[in-house]
């Protein structure tokens, strides 16, 4: 069966420091990948996806960057975090082609101080 | 400019009642819809998808309704329990750009014994 690990489960990160979320998907092939991020009392804003291996698509213009090393691996990166990072951020995959329902990971919760 | 409204006030109900849950968007075309469910703190549950050419989808004691005329989604939850009190997340794929999902602010969904 398909699981999704998503890491770490929370984090505290001063302003101006460095980011680096993991996602990793078991148990498929050429998943779609998506990094979404959902503020205190907010919807769910999609950041990034990804159809393949190196194929990445921003949706919001900041200072947030994404990256797919492996067919699996989903990657969110900041270089100097802001105070507007905050949130909790979700990593999901589907299937690729017809669609289907996503499924999230655990997320993580990110404060930057 | 393109919306997903979801009621922002929690809808309150009394168990073994039938909730309806309610998705409005604007200038959108969507070629599906889905809804989801979420807990505090967790990562949202695919729950159904719903696609353009479909007038309902039923699930157990789940049923969405689809009018594309309406712009209009809505979600029932029959013989409702405590332990579906949750936030319900509407969210769909327009036809231009299929591959990702965009959300709504979702309802909070509160079943009293």
């Amino acid at each position: 069966s398909q699981t999704i690990h998503q890491w770490p489960a929370t984090l505290v990160q001063p302003v101006g420091s460095p980011l680096s979320l993991e996602c990793t998907v078991e148990g498929t092939s050429n998943p779609n990948l998506y990094w979404y991020r959902q503020a205190a009392g907010r919807g769910l804003q999609l950041l990034f996806y990804s159809v393949g291996i190196g194929q990445i698509s921003s949706e919001v213009p900041q200072n947030l960057s994404a990256s797919r090393p492996q067919d699996r691996q989903f990657i969110l990166s900041s270089k100097k975090l802001l105070l507007s990072d905050s949130g909790f951020y979700l990593c999901a995959w589907r299937p690729s082609g017809d669609p289907y329902g996503y499924t999230f990971g655990s997320g993580t919760r990110l404060t930057v101080v | 400019s393109q919306k997903i409204e979801q009621n922002s006030e929690a809808l309150n109900i009394q168990e073994g009642k039938t909730a309806t849950l309610t998705c409005n968007y604007t200038n959108y075309s969507p070629a599906y819809l889905q809804w989801y469910r979420q807990d505090p703190g967790r990562g949202p549950v695919f729950l159904l998808l719903i696609r353009e050419n479909e007038k309902e989808k039923r699930k157990e004691r789940l049923k969405v309704t689809f009018d594309t005329t309406l712009k209009q989604s809505l979600f029932h939850i029959t013989a409702s329990q405590p332990a579906d009190s949750a936030t319900y997340l509407c969210a769909l794929a327009n036809h231009t750009g299929f591959q990702k999902l965009v959300f709504g602010t979702g309802t909070r969904l509160l079943v009293s014994p």
